[in-house]
């Protein structure tokens, strides 16, 4: 059964640093998606993505996020400067449609966890 | 805005008992309702949804859901747990007009059964 991967499943970093959360979604999904979950809390909304640009973003997806399709298999998120309340899990997911009336189910991966010291 | 309550933080059944885990939302309009499961250091799977239709819904490893636009529920259900039920258990809603798809999520009830 296809499913969506993400690499590291553990990034640790300084606070500072930037990093990049892999993703490969599933092969013939179009829209794609970034969740982070803090520790004890809920799963948090992000972004959308789809034909090469951002569909919709929460508050939480300020400019030290980006987000980006560099070829036809990745997606990735990245974090310009971490800060240490960014420490969380990080899941990708995806979906084949999209748009307001897609019944699409979205398909997460196992998440990459972020710790920034 | 759209909001997903999970009442129970926890929920412990005993093994072969009947289990609900509840869930209520609020969207404007019609919603799209999900249910996930989360094991221990694992990603959300998929276990059921509701899009249109009969108000209940079947899904993986035996759980149903039902969808009660009154009381705007849509409470988990099984009946007869297992140990390996044992999990974290998510509620997701979006709306019909959400066009990016945005899931928003219960804060999590977990499930503890035991034998």
């Amino acid at each position: 059964e296809p499913e969506v991967t993400q690499t590291p499943s553990h990034q640790v970093t300084q606070m500072g640093q930037e990093v990049i959360l892999r993703c490969v979604p599933i092969s013939n999904h179009l829209y794609f998606y970034w969740y982070r979950q803090i520790l004890g809390q809920k799963v948090e909304f992000l972004v959308s993505f789809y034909n090469n640009e951002i569909s919709e973003k929460s508050e939480i997806f300020d400019d030290q996020f980006s987000v980006e399709r560099p070829d036809g298999s990745n997606f990735t998120l990245k974090i310009r400067s971490t800060k240490l309340e960014d420490s969380a899990m990080y899941f990708c997911a995806s979906t084949r449609s999209g748009g307001g009336l897609s019944t699409d189910t979205q398909y997460f991966g196992p998440g990459t966890r972020l710790t920034v010291l | 805005a759209q909001s997903v309550a999970q009442p129970e933080d926890q929920v412990n059944v005993a093994e072969g008992n009947p289990l609900t885990v509840k869930c209520t939302y609020s969207v404007s309009g019609n919603p799209y309702l999900f249910w996930y499961v989360q094991y221990p250091n694992r990603g959300l799977q998929f276990l059921l949804k509701y899009i249109t239709g009969d108000n209940l819904v079947k899904g993986s490893y035996g759980f149903e859901a039902e969808f009660n636009k009154s009381q705007t529920s849509f409470h988990l259900k099984k009946p007869s747990a297992l140990v390996s039920d044992s999990a974290l258990y998510f509620c997701a809603v979006r709306g019909h007009n959400n066009a990016g798809n945005m899931l928003t999520f219960g804060g999590g009830t977990r499930l503890m059964v035991k034998p």
